[in-house]
């Protein structure tokens, strides 16, 4: 079966330090990977998506960047963090035809 | 560019009242609905979807959608709620991108609280 992993769970980070979030699905190929903040209040809020190994669509610009190294790898990545950044970072995957998202457990990063 | 709306952001409700919370999107090309529910502590998890068929949708838990084209709406709906339905409710909509790949849109969210 599918599974998702995101890492870490919860984070505390200095401004102007870098930040590296995983993401990587199992049991799965050539997912559609996808990156969203949730902030309270103002739901979820799409960063990035990827339809395949170092295809990296942005949805919002700001002060974060994605990779894919591999197939069933994304990346979240800063490289100097600000207050503003603070929030729950979610990863999710779909596969082909759409079935709906299976989300990971998500990232809380607090940046002080 | 798509945007979907949730018009009750917090809804308070006794045990055994109905719920019915409110969906509407943008796009007028094919879409694909659903919505996501996330319990206090947890993940976000699919509660129901809609591709294409019947508009009425059943979902887990006793939840069901309706799929009404003309309005742009697919509420969601569930006749007797429970204590354990108090949770974020989230719907969500994808429309295709040029290049074949799905766009998803999420609208901000309800948060539910039932009372028991």
């Amino acid at each position: 079966s599918q599974t998702i992993h995101q890492w870490p769970a919860t984070l505390v980070q200095p401004v102007g330090s870098p930040l590296s979030l995983e993401c990587t699905v199992e049991g799965t190929s050539n997912p559609n990977l996808y990156w969203y903040r949730q902030a309270a209040g103002r739901g979820l809020q799409l960063l990035f998506y990827s339809v395949g190994i170092g295809q990296i669509s942005s949805e919002v610009p700001q002060n974060l960047s994605a990779s894919r190294p591999q197939d069933r790898q994304f990346i979240l990545s800063s490289k100097k963090l600000l207050l503003s950044d603070s929030g729950f970072y979610l990863c999710a995957w779909t596969g082909p035809g759409d079935y709906g998202y299976t989300f990971g457990s998500g990232t809380r990063l607090t940046v002080v | 560019a798509q945007s979907v709306s949730q018009h009750n952001h917090h809804v308070i409700l006794s045990e055994a009242a109905s719920l019915e919370l409110g969906c509407n999107y943008s796009y007028g090309g094919t879409v694909n609905l659903f919505w996501y529910v996330q319990y206090p502590g947890q993940h976000l998890q699919l509660l129901l979807k809609y591709f294409s068929g019947d508009p009425l949708v059943k979902g887990i838990k006793g939840f069901e959608a309706e799929f009404i084209k003309s309005k742009f709406s697919f509420n969601l709906r569930k006749p007797s709620v429970q204590w354990s339905d108090t949770a974020e409710y989230f719907c969500a909509v994808n429309s295709r991108a040029s290049g074949g790949s799905y766009i998803p849109t999420f609208g901000r969210g309800t948060s539910l609280i039932v009372h028991p």
